[in-house]
């Protein structure tokens, strides 16, 4: 299946920091990105659809001036958690599809994100 | 809203023993409904399902898709400890993934 990477998979970072991660689509190329976050034992939620070279279209509940994201390429979007703070803290997951109508999506292999 | 729910939220069984794990959904504009298997990081994919009544299987795993009365079961029969995972249900609908709260799966020696 198509490859989806996902970077850094873990980083811990001092309250009031930004910081970026990224997801790369390695063998396809991708028009739309989706970015999740996940809680402790609880189901994916969606944060964000990503389309390449326009604006990203964010779930109702989510700020997009916290949560930026970019995706300048068909290979490349990502997402910037601006002035993190604890409550940040979670697994972030973004994913592609690599076209058709169906929904497969590739996911990336997730970023654990600490905010101390 | 488009809802996917899961149930069994939880499932202890035993190795052998064989397992279904519902989903039920509510959408617009349905397209697809995928299952994905979760360990400790990203879901893998195992079935994605567009027609009503065709079974798909993988090994000791199956799924069915039911349009009409708007649900799904994973089948995993002969189960090991290997498949202890978190599994999830997710619709496509208006162009993204709406994903249920997962079923966890247990299976003891």
């Amino acid at each position: 299946g198509a490859v989806v990477s996902q970077h850094p998979s873990r980083v811990i970072c001092k309250s009031g920091t930004s910081v970026k991660i990224e997801c790369r689509s390695l063998d396809f190329q991708a028009t739309t990105m989706f970015w999740y976050r996940q809680f402790p034992k609880k189901s994916l939620m969606l944060m964000a659809t990503s389309n390449e070279g326009s604006k990203a279209t964010y779930e109702q509940g989510v700020e997009k001036d916290k949560f930026l994201i970019n995706h300048a390429s068909l290979t490349l979007s990502t997402l910037t958690v601006t002035s993190a703070h604890p409550e940040d803290s979670s697994f972030y997951i973004c994913s592609a599809s690599a076209g058709g109508n169906t929904g497969e999506l590739f996911f990336g292999e997730g970023s654990r994100l600490t905010v101390l | 809203e488009d809802k996917v729910v899961q149930s069994p939220l939880s499932l202890v069984v035993h190795e052998g023993d064989t397992v279904t794990l519902n989903c039920s959904y509510e959408v617009t504009n349905f397209r697809s409904l995928l299952w994905y298997k979760q360990e400790k990081k990203a879901p893998t994919f195992l079935f994605m399902l567009t027609s009503s009544g065709i079974e798909k299987k993988s090994g000791r795993l199956s799924s069915i898709l039911d349009k009409k009365e708007l649900f799904s079961i994973l089948n995993i029969t002969a189960t090991q400890t290997g498949d202890s995972a978190v599994y999830l249900c997710a619709e496509y609908g208006a162009q993204k993934l709406v994903f249920g709260q997962g079923t966890r799966l247990t299976i003891n020696p």
